[in-house]
């Protein structure tokens, strides 16, 4: 089955600071999201983003379909950004997610 | 319903008992998917429904495990004769289009005791 890492795997950063999270996957996908799951477990969907560069805020990610990776930036890091944030993807005629490592981040004051 | 509703918040159970876990997705959605995430760990896929039938049941870990679906709404996920190795998150997860724009629940925190 497709592999699907993160990197890195633990972060910290000083509230304010700018952080790139990636994502490398083995295989080509019809599907790529990127999730927060916050300190009290809650899976947010952050961009839905197979292709190309989207922006929320503070937030953006691209992905590199032909070359296999996703991008997360986050911006002017605040202290709500901790958790962990994982990409997921869908390939093939399957329906499920697969989900990397995840990206513990840890933002202080 | 707003979001997708997972039913009951916590369970703890004793080691050899059966639980029913519940998940309510969000109205309309046709497909509909179980996780487990481990303490620490990333999320594992266990079942997925399409309507009421279940096209992929290659996560499910045992013969204890099993999950229905009816109505094309509200699914329930069984484990019988619980482990303490079944402690863990159960996320569920609902989708308009299967494979796309996933929405998950707040999860069941499983506790085998």
């Amino acid at each position: 089955g497709i592999q699907v890492e993160q990197s890195p795997p633990d972060l910290i950063l000083q509230e304010g600071a700018n952080s790139t999270l990636r994502c490398n996957f083995s295989d080509s996908v019809n599907n790529l999201q990127w999730f927060h799951q916050n300190p009290w477990g809650q899976l947010i969907n952050l961009f839905y983003i197979p292709s190309g560069t989207k922006q929320n805020g503070r937030l953006s990610a691209t992905t590199v379909a032909t070359e296999r990776y996703s991008l997360l930036y986050i911006s002017s890091s605040q202290t709500t950004d901790s958790g962990v944030y994982f990409c997921a993807v869908v390939t093939g005629t399957a329906s499920k997610l697969t989900f990397g490592t995840g990206t513990r981040l840890q933002v202080t004051l | 319903g707003a979001g997708v509703s997972q039913s009951p918040s916590n369970k703890v159970t004793e080691k050899g008992k059966d639980v029913e876990l519940r998940c309510d997705p969000i109205s309309g959605h046709t497909a509909l998917y179980w996780y487990r995430q481990s303490l620490g760990q990333g999320l594992e896929f266990l079942i997925y429904f399409q309507g009421n039938s279940a096209p992929d049941k290659s996560g499910l870990p045992s013969d204890r495990f099993s999950a229905e679906r009816t109505g094309g709404s509200v699914s329930t996920l069984t484990i019988q004769r619980t482990q303490q190795e079944d402690s863990a998150v159960y996320l569920c997860a609902s989708s308009l289009v299967e494979g796309f724009g996933y929405t998950f629940g707040s999860g069941t925190r499983l506790t085998v005791v």
